[in-house]
């Protein structure tokens, strides 16, 4: 069964620094990741959608990263903001049969400070 | 273009009581999907539809019901509320199964069993 796992679940930074968000999955035989920024009391946004055949994505401030034999990716912001503050999670799908049916990480909630 | 709508946004049942979750989506998806989301626990599929007249399990379906009559509705269904059902339930959909499609979420359903 494929696990997620996201740490830290928390993080605090002043504005303007760079950061790094961390996921782990146990089974490397996935279709793509995908990375989510979700703000209190809304759904879910899709961010970024590697490819298991990519090693990374970028869109503006975020580049996320995939490193499938160690079952690792990264999401990267840039010059972070107050408007980057949310919850990210990251998502792959439940088991080779299907990329759609999709098992989620708990979250990384980001605060930046002004 | 509206995306995905759920309703209601919140509702309070009470142990025993029925209900349905609505969601629907204008984009022509064929699939759609049913997740809850448990503090500390990410989200979690609950069930799936690959196109009308089709639907399936995911990780918690029991204790939930789902059809899909057209392409644009996929509701669910509480048969019986418990308050192990207290979550937020969030409704997804995308174009097809392929692996490189956006998934699109709705805002969620805030439910409480007491």
């Amino acid at each position: 069964k494929q696990e997620v796992t996201q740490i830290p679940a928390a993080l605090s930074v002043p504005e303007g620094e760079n950061l790094v968000l961390n996921c782990s999955f146990t089974d490397s035989a996935i279709y793509n990741l995908q990375w989510f920024r979700q703000d209190p009391g809304k759904g879910l946004t899709s961010l970024l959608l590697i490819q298991s055949s990519q090693r990374e994505q970028t869109s503006g401030r975020l580049n996320a990263s995939l490193d499938k034999s160690s079952g690792r990716s990264t999401l990267y912001i840039a010059a972070s903001q107050p408007g980057d503050s949310a919850t990210y999670l990251c998502a792959v799908p439940i088991s080779s049969g299907s990329a759609r049916q999709l098992t989620f990480g708990s979250g990384t909630q980001l605060t930046v400070l002004p | 273009n509206a995306g995905v709508t759920q309703t209601p946004k919140f509702q309070v049942l009470k142990t025993g009581q029925s209900m349905t979750l609505q969601c629907a989506q204008d984009m022509n998806h064929e699939y759609m999907s049913w997740y809850r989301q448990d503090p500390g626990m990410g989200l979690r599929l609950i069930h799936y539809s690959v196109g009308a007249g089709i639907t399936d399990q995911g990780e918690v379906p029991n204790g939930y019901n789902v059809s899909r009559s057209t392409t644009e509705d996929f509701p669910l269904r509480l048969l019986s509320a418990a308050p192990s059902q207290t979550s937020v339930y969030f409704c997804a959909s995308t174009r097809d199964r392929g692996s490189g499609n956006t998934i699109y979420f709705g805002e969620g359903s805030w439910l409480t069993v007491v």
